[in-house]
């Protein structure tokens, strides 16, 4: 089983629409998870951190937190095509000197 | 301010020569990391430092991987000899504190031939 696990997508949404990005993680002790925006060629991006259960709003984004089942996921309003991107989850452990972990990421296409 | 700096931007080269790429970390920042990003695999950490000391390099892949850093503002991954399957962007990234998020630099696009 994978640390972290995302669907590789991709996921297409229409301009407008919502869309939902999901990550599981195995760690059940985790206590910091972060998403990344990744451009195609271009560096990971934070767009949103998250340390506690439920949601945490900044603009168009919703980051949601369930310990207890341990999945993080995102959500973009009102999607743009510029949100056209691979988002990766990162979770941080409670092993291993507190590594940061990436899942593959979900590419995400907002279609006209 | 200006964020962390990588270079090469992009490196090709003949397998069996050694590769040094470089980095600078955003001014203040006490951690340094490596990662390598390949479609198969993914994002993976290779060695981070605290305060210039190496603490994690698990992800390090062999001994023909090092990493140095000499001083708060400047560190080194080389490989040598470099080998086909080393082809992958090389990131570099740096945080605040352990627990804060990291800021990552531009990369180094790597082909072995």
């Amino acid at each position: 089983q994978k640390e972290v696990e995302q669907n590789s997508g991709p996921l297409s949404v229409p301009e407008g629409a919502i869309a939902s990005l999901n990550c599981t993680y195995s760690d059940r002790g985790s206590q910091s998870f972060f998403w990344y925006r990744q451009y195609s060629g271009k560096s990971p991006e934070l767009i949103m951190s998250i340390y506690s259960n439920g949601d945490k709003e900044d603009g168009r984004f919703t980051a949601q937190l369930n310990k207890a089942s341990q999945y993080v996921s995102l959500l973009i309003r009102d999607s743009q095509p510029s949100d056209s991107a691979t988002y990766l989850c990162a979770v941080r452990g409670t092993g291993g000197g507190n590594k940061l972990t990436f899942g593959t990421g979900t590419q995400l296409k907002v279609e006209l | 301010d200006a964020g962390v700096i990588q270079s090469p931007r992009h490196e090709v080269t003949e397998m069996g020569q050694e590769v040094t790429l470089r980095c600078k970390p955003i001014s203040g920042h006490d951690y340094l990391f490596w990662y390598r990003q390949t479609m198969m695999r993914g994002l993976e950490l290779l060695i981070y430092f605290n305060n210039n000391v190496p603490i994690d390099d698990s992800g390090m892949p062999e001994d023909r991987f090092s990493a140095k850093m000499p001083n708060a503002s400047f560190s080194t991954l080389k490989i040598q000899p470099s080998e086909p399957r080393d082809s992958a962007v090389y990131f570099c990234a740096s945080s605040l504190q352990i627990n804060q998020p990291q800021h990552f630099g531009d990369g180094t696009r790597l082909s072995i031939l």
